[in-house]
C-alpha cells in the first residue's frame, strides 16, 4: 500500500526566510505528486502537482518541488516566505493507473514569525 | 466558475442523529469523493462516486452512505453519529482522476 510521510509536524521560520517542507512517498513506480495548502478551517488547495517529465516543479505563489527518484522525496521549497504562507501543508500521492484516490500525508504546519 | 461548493459550512449534531452534507462539484467534473479531516489529521478518503455509482470505497463502516445525482452533484450521508465522528467533511471533484479540486468543508460538530 502507498504512505506518505511528513517528518516534520511543525516548521517555523521567520518571514524572508527560506523555506523546505519534506516529503518521503513509499510506491513500487513513480507515483503522481501533489502538494496541497489549507488555510485555517478551509478546504485544500494544490499548490503543484508532478506526473513526469522534469523534475523540478513550479507551482503558485512562488512555491516549487523537486521529484529526488533515489530518495523517494518530494519536497517543497520557497525561497522568501511571506506571513500569508502560515497554513498547513498536505503531501499526497497517487498511484498512476490504480486507484484514483490521492493518499495524503498527515501535514506540516507552518507558522511565520515577523 | 465556482469551483467545488459544499453545504452547509457549519452542522452541530447529537449522538445518534443523522446528517446528510451536500457537494456541487466545479463545472466539467463528473467525480466527486468525499474525505473526513480529524483535526490535525490529513485528510481520509471516505469513497468516491462516478456515474452515480459508488466506485471505491475506504475503510468507513456502512453508516457512511452517498449519492450522487444526474447533474453529478453529491451528497454525504452518515448514520448513528458519534462523537469520533466530528470533523471537517471535504469534497472533492475531478474529470480526468488524476488531479481533485477540493471545496473548502462542512464542519461537523457532534456533541
Amino acid at each position: 500500500a502507498q504512505s506518505v510521510t511528513q517528518p516534520d509536524i511543525h516548521i517555523t521560520v521567520s518571514e524572508g526566510a527560506s523555506l523546505e517542507l519534506r516529503c518521503n512517498y513509499s510506491y513500487g513506480a513513480t507515483p503522481y505528486l501533489f502538494w496541497y495548502v489549507q488555510s485555517p478551517g478551509q478546504g485544500l488547495q494544490l499548490l503543484l502537482k508532478y506526473f513526469s517529465g522534469d523534475t523540478l516543479v513550479q507551482g503558485i505563489k512562488g512555491f516549487e518541488a523537486e521529484f529526488k527518484r533515489s530518495q523517494s522525496s518530494f519536497n517543497l521549497r520557497k525561497p522568501s516566505v511571506h506571513w500569508s504562507d502560515a497554513a498547513e501543508y498536505f503531501c499526497a500521492s497517487l498511484s498512476p493507473g490504480g486507484s484514483y484516490i490521492p493518499t495524503f500525508g498527515r501535514g506540516t504546519s507552518l507558522i511565520v514569525h515577523p | 466558475d465556482a469551483g467545488v461548493t459544499q453545504s452547509p459550512t457549519h452542522l452541530i449534531k447529537t449522538r445518534g442523529q443523522q446528517v446528510t452534507l451536500r457537494c456541487s462539484p466545479k463545472s466539467g467534473h463528473d467525480t466527486v469523493s468525499w474525505y473526513q479531516q480529524a483535526l490535525g489529521q490529513g485528510p481520509q478518503f471516505i469513497f468516491q462516486y462516478y456515474e452515480e455509482e459508488e466506485r471505491q470505497r475506504g475503510n468507513f463502516p456502512d453508516r457512511f452512505s452517498g449519492h450522487q445525482f444526474p447533474n453529478y452533484s453529491s451528497e454525504l450521508n452518515v448514520n448513528a453519529l458519534l462523537l469520533g465522528d466530528s470533523a471537517l467533511y471535504l469534497c472533492a471533484s475531478s474529470f480526468d482522476s488524476n488531479e481533485q479540486f477540493f471545496g473548502p468543508g462542512t464542519r461537523l460538530t457532534v456533541l
